[in-house]
């Protein structure tokens, strides 16, 4: 069976420090991938997709960025995080297209 | 960027009373999908409606499209304070790669 892990579940850091989450799929090959973001009372904000290895698209110029080192494997980092970037980051699957999304549990990220 | 809209927002009803969240969105898609959040967790997918379905049921839940209006309801019957969540609507467009989700509506079952 399929499982999506994502950590870590809660994050606290500093305006300008690096960021790194990271995602990690198994049980399926070649999926796609996807970062979300969500605020406070808000729906889902796409951040980045990938198709395969090394293919990122971003939906939103911002302030992170995405990789896809490995198959099954997606990283979101940021250099320098600002305030804004506070918020509960989502990872996501799905293999294909017109099928449904599985999510990890999520990080809460706060900046302070 | 997000496209559905649901409605209402919150939503606070009684045990083994109905619940019912609409959702709107505005171009073409393959198919809709809702989704259920519980606090602080990820999303689990509950059902899928294709563009050519209009009535879709799963347990305690009725989907419904209608894409001329370019709307879809959830309905879910005799609710439990355990489908207290927050849930959403997302549309797979015709273009492109990701769903995309509305802000969801906060669904609150009391005893």
């Amino acid at each position: 069976s399929q499982t999506i892990h994502q950590w870590p579940a809660t994050l606290v850091q500093p305006v300008g420090s690096p960021l790194s989450l990271e995602c990690t799929v198994e049980g399926t090959s070649n999926p796609n991938l996807y970062w979300y973001r969500q605020a406070a009372g808000r729906g889902l904000q796409l951040l980045f997709y990938s198709v395969g290895i090394g293919q990122i698209s971003s939906e939103v110029p911002q302030n992170l960025s995405a990789s896809r080192p490995q198959d099954r494997q997606f990283i979101l980092s940021s250099k320098k995080l600002l305030l804004s970037d506070s918020g509960f980051y989502l990872c996501a699957w799905s293999v294909p297209r017109n099928t449904e999304a599985f999510f990890g549990q999520g990080t809460r990220l706060t900046v302070v | 960027s997000q496209q559905g809209e649901e409605d209402p927002q919150a939503l606070s009803i009684q045990e083994g009373e109905n619940a019912t969240m609409n959702c709107s969105y505005k171009t073409s898609i393959n198919n809709l999908q809702w989704y259920r959040q519980n606090s602080g967790r990820g999303l689990v997918h509950l059902i899928l409606i294709r563009s050519n379905e209009r009535e879709k049921h799963s347990g305690r839940l009725r989907v419904t499209l209608d894409t001329s209006k370019k709307s879809s309801s959830l309905l879910i019957t005799a609710s439990r304070a355990a489908d207290t969540a927050s849930y959403f609507c997302a549309t797979d467009p015709n273009s492109g790669y990701a769903l995309n989700f509305g802000k969801g509506t906060s669904l609150l079952v009391t005893p």
